[in-house]
């Protein structure tokens, strides 16, 4: 159980335009579902923190007008990049958790981004 | 002030000795403890998860928690070379007053199993 699909796992886009990745949890209800990126060598930071049907809380630095967090069900989650640029190319990983405080979150696949 | 440490590595360790990796966290009220493996490239697996003090063990893998020294570990038996990957601490540490959690990860130790 606690599946969780991430998609596109790969995209390349032009500068300027916006990009949607999406997050599902496939066997679960997933109050809570959390962005984050990872560039190379680096380790997760946390983007924002989505809970189904309010707006997300985003993490200090994080342009929340740049990345527009979405999560209107309680399987979806999206995450657009709109106008993205070059330094945004990154490894975009989800992950979502069940209301109780101790389950283990269960990651997406992850989407690599390149913006060219 | 960071709220999960990990020792970055690289560890290296020969393949079929143990591997310890460990963690600590800040002194905020903690339930839950995971760890996570991360391939090059790929998401993060959750390997081990463990609420209460003392071992828990699981095949290879053994978690240890020791929450009076807010540390917790992770060993890893007859290690590998699949085993080589970085391994990610996680802490749902508590926001005080908000009743909200949130896992927090430290930032990794890339272990090397040679074989």
């Amino acid at each position: 159980g606690a599946v969780v699909s991430q998609h596109p796992s790969r995209v390349i886009c032009k500068s300027g335009t916006s990009v949607k990745i999406e997050c599902r949890s496939l066997d679960f209800q997933a109050t809570t579902m959390f962005w984050y990126r990872q560039f190379p060598k680096q380790s997760l930071m946390l983007m924002a923190t989505s809970n189904e049907g309010s707006k997300a809380t985003y993490e200090q630095g994080v342009e929340k007008d740049k990345f527009l967090i979405n999560h209107a069900s309680l399987t979806l989650s999206t995450l657009t990049v709109t106008s993205a640029h070059p330094e945004d190319s990154s490894f975009y990983i989800c992950s979502a958790g069940r209301q109780s405080t101790n389950y283990g979150y269960t990651f997406g696949s992850g989407t690599r981004l390149t913006v060219v | 002030q960071k709220e999960v440490e990990q020792n970055s590595g690289p560890l290296s360790v020969p393949e079929g000795a143990i591997a310890s990796l460990n963690c600590t966290y800040s002194d905020r009220v903690s339930q839950s403890f995971f760890w996570y493996r991360q391939y090059s490239g790929k998401s993060p697996e959750l390997i081990m998860s463990i609420y209460s003090n003392g071992d828990k063990e699981d095949g290879r893998f053994t978690a240890q928690l020791n929450k009076a020294s807010q540390y917790v570990s992770l060993l890893i038996r007859d290690s590998q070379p699949s085993d080589s990957a970085t391994y990610l601490c996680a802490v749902n540490l508590e926001f005080p007053g908000a009743g909200s959690y949130q896992l927090t990860f430290g930032k990794g130790t890339k272990l090397s199993v040679i074989p």
